[in-house]
């Protein structure tokens, strides 16, 4: 079967770094997604990783590791702004997307 | 700034009605996407089109939804009757596929409640 998987809740202080991790077992993988959701709001595209390695986009950075199906979302510099759900998708052979549950980020002043 | 537009927003209907939710994709794009979102199933793909004709509906009950796109600026979600479990928020999500992949555009969602 297809699975994601990725933490429920964390939490983390404002101005600090946090890490959110995503594994994944899917049947064929054509890129990885994540995708930011406020409560109440649509999810809406951070970023996207195919190959091996880092993509950095300002604070946000994502992870990916095709060969341990695995990939992270670094935030850095936290802001209370950044409270939302963090959503891993994974692009399978069919090019559907399979999503992860999400992971609720609390940020504390 | 092009934004996938959906209505209504909020829809509060008694089991067994019928309900259409409408969807207008970012002009250009040739993929549409319905999802589902509960709290207790987060994210489901209900069903999704490519250039108007629909390539997967699996994830989506036969016997009371439907999904459509009688052109290529509207895609609808039919739910005929309605019963309390199809509460949730229906999102609409349009892309356009080519070389490299595409992000998918979500619209704002309608929140459906059925009584």
């Amino acid at each position: 079967g297809q699975n994601i998987d990725q933490p429920t809740e964390m939490t983390a202080t404002e101005g600090a770094i946090v890490q959110i991790n995503c594994t994944y077992q899917t049947s064929g993988f054509n890129g990885l997604f994540w995708y930011q959701q406020h409560a109440g709001e649509a999810p809406t595209f951070l970023s996207y990783n195919v190959l091996d390695g880092l993509e950095e986009k300002g604070r946000f950075s994502s992870f990916l590791s095709r060969s341990k199906g695995y990939s992270y979302l670094l935030l850095k510099e936290l802001q209370m702004k950044d409270s939302a759900s963090y959503l891993c998708a994974v692009r399978d052979s069919n090019y559907q997307l399979i999503w992860g549950a999400g992971t609720k980020l609390i940020i504390k002043p | 700034d092009a934004r996938v537009t959906q209505t209504p927003r909020d829809k509060v209907t008694e089991m067994g009605q019928e309900v259409t939710m409408r969807c207008q994709p970012i002009l250009g794009h040739n993929t549409v996407f319905w999802y589902r979102q509960t709290m207790m199933q987060g994210l489901e793909l209900l069903a999704y089109f490519r250039n108007r004709a629909p390539l997967d509906d699996s994830g989506m009950p036969k016997d009371r939804f439907s999904a459509e796109m009688p052109d290529a600026t509207l895609a609808t979600l039919k739910i005929q009757p309605s019963e309390p479990r199809d509460s949730a928020v229906y999102f609409c999500a349009s892309g356009l596929v080519r070389t490299g992949g595409y992000e998918q555009y979500f619209g704002p969602g309608t929140r459906l409640t059925v009584t």
